[in-house]
């Protein structure tokens, strides 16, 4: 069965480069129509997406947040990495990394979806 | 405040039908599936609904979903207490260079 784990620091100094790791088992980053993306929950709060990595490399990214994020792949350990640069008590949230598959007989971002979450990690930004 | 909206909070006795509602545009539900998560408290949000109105395997037929126009909707049949959760809706949305969405969020109370 599909799963996902993230891990990272739990705590992090404003201005810090946040980097976390998905390590995933039960599919290949290979397959097509497959992707991996992280999305984050401040307390209180809907999930809000950050990036995406599809299973041929492509990537995207929030648009408001592209210039902070790196979203980097290890197809043959089974990894995604994400970085986050410049981190501010407002990104305290917990980050979760979630399995996307793509629907059938569509094509485009639109056509994936988040089916399988990690179990999430808290990161809090504090000095 | 979310491009999509939910309503704050619905509440229901067990047994009876509850609906949640999602409104959102033309550059997101008007043009692209509608998904709706379920997370309970403490957990990382479950996929209920995808695709509008499909049920990924293992989820009970007691929820389904429906999409008109730029509107979407969960509703819930034969209410539970282990219903009692937060429920979201998500879609893709065209514009702002393009990006998953989510909705607010409807805190789910069963009486």
């Amino acid at each position: 069965q599909i799963t996902l784990k993230e891990s990272g620091p739990t705590l992090v100094k404003p201005t810090q480069t946040l980097t976390l790791t998905c390590t995933f088992s039960g599919f290949s980053l290979s397959t097509s129509g497959v992707g991996v993306g992280w999305l984050r929950q401040s307390p209180g709060k809907a999930p809000e997406w950050l990036a995406l990595i599809y299973w041929d490399g492509d990537k995207r990214y929030r648009s408001s947040l592209k210039s902070r994020l790196t979203i980097t792949k290890d197809t043959s350990k089974n990894q995604v990495v994400l970085t986050m640069t410049n981190m501010d008590p407002v990104d305290t949230a917990t980050y979760y990394c979630a399995h996307s598959i793509r629907g059938p007989r569509c094509s485009g971002s639109p056509c994936y979806y988040f089916d399988y979450w990690g179990q999430g990690t808290l990161v809090t930004v504090s000095s | 405040q979310s491009v999509l909206s939910q309503p704050p909070s619905a509440s229901a006795t067990p047994g009876q039908r509850v609906t949640i509602s999602c409104s959102g545009s033309g550059s997101n539900i008007g043009s692209n599936f509608v998904y709706w998560y379920q997370q309970l408290p403490g957990t990382a949000p479950k996929l209920l609904i995808y695709r509008n109105t499909e049920r990924p395997s293992g989820v009970p037929d007691r929820f389904s979903g429906s999409k008109s126009g730029s509107s979407a909707s969960l509703a819930i049949s034969g209410l539970r207490s282990e219903d009692e959760a937060d429920y979201y809706c998500s879609v893709w949305d065209d514009s702002l260079g393009g990006l998953w969405m989510f909705g607010g969020g409807t805190k789910l109370t069963v009486l």
